[in-house]
C-alpha cells in the first residue's frame, strides 16, 4: 500500500520570504499523480498543485512550485514571497493511476505559519 | 451553483445514537469519498464510490455505512459501533481518472 510522509508537523516563515514543505512517498508504481491541498482555518480544502508522475517538468502555479523528485520518492512544495494568507496546514497526497485505486492517500499534514 | 454540499454543519449525538451525514453534488463526477479527519492525523478514508450502487470500504471503515443510489448523493451512516466518532468528516467529489478530489465544506460530529 501507498504511504505519504510529511517530515514537519509544524513550520514557519517570515512574511515574503520563502519556505518549503517537504513530503516523501512510498510506491511500487511508475505512474501516479501527487497532489499539494491546502486547508486554511475555514477548513475548506484547496488544491494547491498537481503533478503527474510521467512529466519530468516540476509543476507550477504562482508563486507556488514543487521540487519532483522520482527516484527519490520526494515531492516538496516551495512557497515563494510569503503572504500571511498562506497560513494554513498543508497535505500532500498520492493518487494511483491503475483502475480501481482512485482514492487519495494523505500525509499527516504541516501547519504553517506565516509571521508579519 | 455547481458544487459540493455537506450537511449538517455541526452535529451533536449522544452515544449509542446512529447519525447520518448528507454529501450532495452537482458536479456531475462519477466518484465520491468519505474522510474523517482528525488531529495529527491527516485524512483517512473511510469509503468510497466509483459508480452508483458501490461501493468499497476504505482505510478506516468500521462502525460506518454508506449508501449510493444516485450519482449526486453519497450519504454516510455513523453507527452505534463507531467506538469513537468525534470527528471532522470531509465529503470529495473526483470528475474521472486521475483528477483531484473536490472537496464539501466538511461536517463536524461531536458525541456528547
Amino acid at each position: 500500500a501507498q504511504t505519504v510522509t510529511q517530515s514537519q508537523p509544524e513550520m514557519s516563515v517570515q512574511e515574503a520570504e520563502t519556505v518549503t514543505l517537504s513530503c516523501t512517498y512510498d510506491t511500487s508504481e511508475s505512474d501516479y499523480y501527487l497532489f499539494w491541498y491546502k486547508q486554511p482555518p475555514s477548513r475548506q480544502m484547496i488544491l494547491v498543485i498537481r503533478q503527474e508522475a510521467y512529466k519530468q517538468q516540476n509543476a507550477t502555479e504562482n508563486r507556488f512550485s514543487v521540487n519532483f523528485q522520482k527516484a527519490a520518492k520526494s515531492f516538496s512544495l516551495k512557497i515563494s514571497d510569503s503572504q500571511l494568507g498562506d497560513a494554513a496546514m498543508y497535505f500532500c497526497a498520492y493518487r494511483s493511476t491503475q483502475g480501481g485505486s482512485e482514492k487519495l492517500v494523505f500525509g499527516k499534514g504541516t501547519k504553517l505559519t506565516v509571521n508579519p | 451553483d455547481g458544487g459540493i454540499t455537506q450537511s449538517p454543519k455541526y452535529l451533536f449525538r449522544k452515544e449509542g445514537q446512529n447519525v447520518t451525514l448528507s454529501c450532495e453534488q452537482n458536479l456531475n463526477h462519477d466518484a465520491m469519498y468519505w474522510y474523517r479527519q482528525d488531529p495529527g492525523q491527516g485524512l483517512r478514508l473511510i469509503y468510497y464510490s466509483q459508480i452508483v450502487n458501490d461501493f468499497q470500504k476504505g482505510d478506516i471503515a468500521e462502525g460506518y455505512s454508506v449508501s449510493r443510489e444516485k450519482k449526486e448523493s453519497f450519504p454516510l451512516t455513523v453507527t452505534s459501533a463507531q467506538k469513537n466518532p468525534t470527528a471532522f468528516y470531509l465529503c470529495a467529489t473526483a470528475s474521472g481518472f486521475g483528477g483531484e478530489l473536490f472537496f464539501g465544506e466538511g461536517s463536524r460530529l461531536t458525541v456528547l
